[in-house]
């Protein structure tokens, strides 16, 4: 089992729809859940972080995460062509930093 | 501006040869890593120093050598290089020994070994 999953995609969405991606974790001592955006040939960019259950807002961007479920997602309201990209979703446990990342979820927002 | 800097940009090599690759933070982060991203977009980490310490080596051939002369740098060395090296390479950074500093990346060596 990997320890991050998320569904490779591709998402296609229309431009203004909700994207909503999702990721599973297999550690229940996981402590911190981020999603990252990472366009063709660029560097992984934070876009959210998120510690506790429940939804964290911060723009057009909602995370959410259910520790009991073991699941974080990442919902994008008024989807923009400028969205597409794959997003990775990252969790860390353990007290030595370790980050363990998911395979990427590519979306693609038409106009 | 601060960032976490990795060079070169690409590097494009045939097999059996050795290179390194540099990585720099200015970010005042006290943890640097190196992962290796595949074709498959899949981050997988390799190495990670806390302080000039060692805490993180997965299963990665000896033939990779890391090396941290202080917090804000730290290197990659690879002997004797293979095809099936070629990837991406990321070096990044954050702060503290638990807690929830995230990920900062640099932009990526693009390796590539024929």
């Amino acid at each position: 089992q990997k320890e991050v999953e998320q569904n490779s995609g591709p998402l296609s969405v229309p431009e203004g729809a909700i994207a909503s991606l999702n990721c599973t974790y297999s550690d229940r001592v996981s402590q911190s859940f981020f999603w990252y955006r990472q366009y063709s040939g660029k560097s992984p960019e934070l876009i959210m972080s998120i510690y506790s259950n429940g939804d964290k807002e911060d723009g057009r961007f909602t995370a959410q995460l259910n520790k009991a479920s073991q699941y974080v997602s990442l919902l994008i309201r008024d989807s923009q062509p400028s969205d597409s990209a794959t997003y990775l979703c990252a969790v860390k446990r353990g007290n030595f930093n370790k980050f363990y990342f998911g395979s990427g979820t590519k979306l693609n927002v038409k106009p | 501006d601060t960032a976490v800097s990795q060079t070169p940009k690409y590097l494009v090599t045939q097999m059996g040869n050795d290179k390194s690759i540099k990585c720099e933070q200015n970010l005042g982060h006290d943890t640097m890593y190196w992962y290796k991203q595949d074709s498959k977009k899949f981050l997988k980490i390799m190495f990670s120093y806390n302080n000039k310490e060692l805490i993180i080596n997965e299963t990665v051939p000896n033939r990779f050598s890391p090396k941290s002369p202080d917090k804000a740098h730290l290197n990659l060395h690879i002997n004797s290089l293979e095809l099936g090296d070629s990837a991406v390479y990321f070096c990044a950074s954050s702060l503290g020994r638990g807690g929830n500093s995230p990920l900062h990346f640099g932009n990526g060596t693009r390796l590539t070994v024929t």
